[in-house]
């Protein structure tokens, strides 16, 4: 199964900076890989579908990048509602995995 | 727009079995090309894909699930199911039920339902 690693596990910013997260997959997904935000006591929100495209209401400040094996999700600004847990997930192969996760947090 | 809701017991023993439903509203099951989704989230930790049924009935479970795990749609009532049976401790957790949609990723989530595996 694909294997999907995201970095880092928590990211550390304040409001306005610019945040980068990381997701390596341990063998093709030809670029078909999605982000989702999830919030504390919320289901997961679909972001990005494969590599960049932006889901439907979602935000300029998100965006999708990357080729095999490593993809990148930034977030250009941050405003106080993204500080959030983002996944990644892959949908090439079954079965369909999803990263660890990384945290974002305020600073 | 699309609803989904997930409802059964909170409190499964172990080695029984676990059963939830996920109710839809705002579109129907059998709609093409929807996928129906199980997703679990252990306490504290990711997202584990489970398995899924398509519009037309056919199921694909992650390997790691696939000997317990049933998934199953009911027209009459435009719901879809989940059973997994001898559970453990290990199955403990908050299970979502959604959507997956062209581009195939899970657009729409229910809000979950927290099952605690515990004799």
């Amino acid at each position: 199964e694909a294997v999907l690693t995201q970095s880092p596990a928590t990211l550390s910013l304040s409001p306005g900076e610019r945040a980068t997260l990381s997701c390596r997959a341990s063998e093709s997904v030809r670029g078909q890989l999605g982000w989702y935000q999830q919030k504390r006591g919320q289901p997961p929100r679909l972001l990005i579908s494969d590599t960049f495209n932006r889901a439907p209401g979602i935000p300029g400040r998100f965006s999708g990048s990357g080729s095999e094996p490593d993809f990148n999700l930034t977030i250009s600004s941050l405003e106080p509602e993204d500080f959030a847990v983002y996944y990644c997930q892959q949908r090439y192969s079954w079965p369909l995995t999803f990263g660890g996760g990384t945290k974002v947090q305020i600073k | 727009q699309l609803q989904l809701q997930e409802s059964g017991p909170g409190l499964v023993k172990p080695s029984e079995t676990l059963s939830l439903t996920c109710a839809v509203s705002g579109g129907s099951v059998t709609n093409s090309p929807n996928y129906w989704g199980w997703i679990r989230q252990p306490p504290g930790t990711g997202l584990e894909w489970i398995g899924i049924i398509t519009h037309f009935g056919l199921t694909f479970y992650n390997p790691s699930l696939s000997d317990r795990v049933t998934i199953s749609m009911d027209t009459s009532t435009n719901q879809f199911s989940l059973r997994l049976s001898s559970v453990t401790a290990a199955d403990t957790g908050l299970y979502y039920c959604a959507r997956r949609i062209f581009p195939y990723y899970f657009d729409s989530w229910g809000q979950g339902a927290l099952v605690t595996v515990s004799s």
